[in-house]
């Protein structure tokens, strides 16, 4: 089955400086979804980006897909000690039944 | 404020025991929800698809003896782990969606930690 996959990162940076992280996906996709997961809790969506769109903002955050490499990124712009969570990204098994398989996830540290 | 309310948060039980968990959504109908595990540091993994007035869709090597689920009403779903057992320890979250069939953004629960001695 696909899966959602991110490079198997854990990032450490300072106040103020961007976050990259990776997504690699095995299969064709409807959209690709990154989450954030604080730790201990539940996941909260970040944005959503359909198969037929390159790049989507929200916010300080800046979703790229690259269908033909089957793969995204997410970069979060001028990081807070607040961003500091794990970041997972979520794949579409199947169509329309929000079916989602989750990658490995980043963890991402800010230091004030 | 939260549209998926999971609980309980946290559950301690003794080896042998059946414990259940809740899963509601708060201001809206979900005929589907969804039930995940989580092991420390890693991904999520999809147990099983809860349908309401019928039964669950477990994912592959997801004991459905094992992993009880009910979803009776629009509003709730519950997963009751029978029999626990120590390797049953981990974190288990449940999602919603508001419908739709564009796979709109899943609302996700807070996560029951269960612990099982």
């Amino acid at each position: 089955s696909q899966q959602g996959e991110e490079d198997p990162q854990a990032l450490s940076i300072q106040e103020g400086e961007n976050a990259t992280m990776n997504c690699s996906y095995k299969t064709s996709i409807n959209n690709l979804q990154w989450y954030r997961q604080n730790s201990g809790r539940g996941l909260v969506h970040l944005i959503l980006i359909r198969s037929n769109e390159r790049e989507k903002h929200s916010g300080r955050l800046r979703v790229t897909l690259d269908t033909s490499k089957k793969s995204s990124s997410l970069l979060i712009t001028a990081s807070r000690a607040a961003d500091t969570a794990s970041y997972f990204c979520a794949t579409d098994v199947h169509y329309g039944n929000n079916r989602l398989a989750f990658g490995k996830g980043n963890q991402v540290v800010v230091i004030p | 404020g939260a549209v998926v309310s999971q609980h309980p948060s946290w559950v301690i039980c003794k080896s042998g025991t059946s414990v259940k968990i809740e899963c509601r959504s708060l201001d809206f109908q979900a005929t589907t929800m969804f039930w995940y595990r989580q092991f420390p540091k890693q991904s999520l993994m999809l147990m099983a698809t809860s349908n309401e007035g019928s039964k669950a869709t477990y994912e592959q090597g997801v004991e459905k003896d094992k992993f009880l689920i009910n979803h009776a009403s629009l509003t709730l779903s519950t997963l009751t782990v029978t029999s626990a057992h120590p390797e049953d320890s981990s974190f288990y979250i449940c999602s919603a969606g508001r419908g739709g069939t564009d796979n709109s953004p899943l609302h996700f629960g807070n996560g029951t930690r269960l612990t099982v001695t």
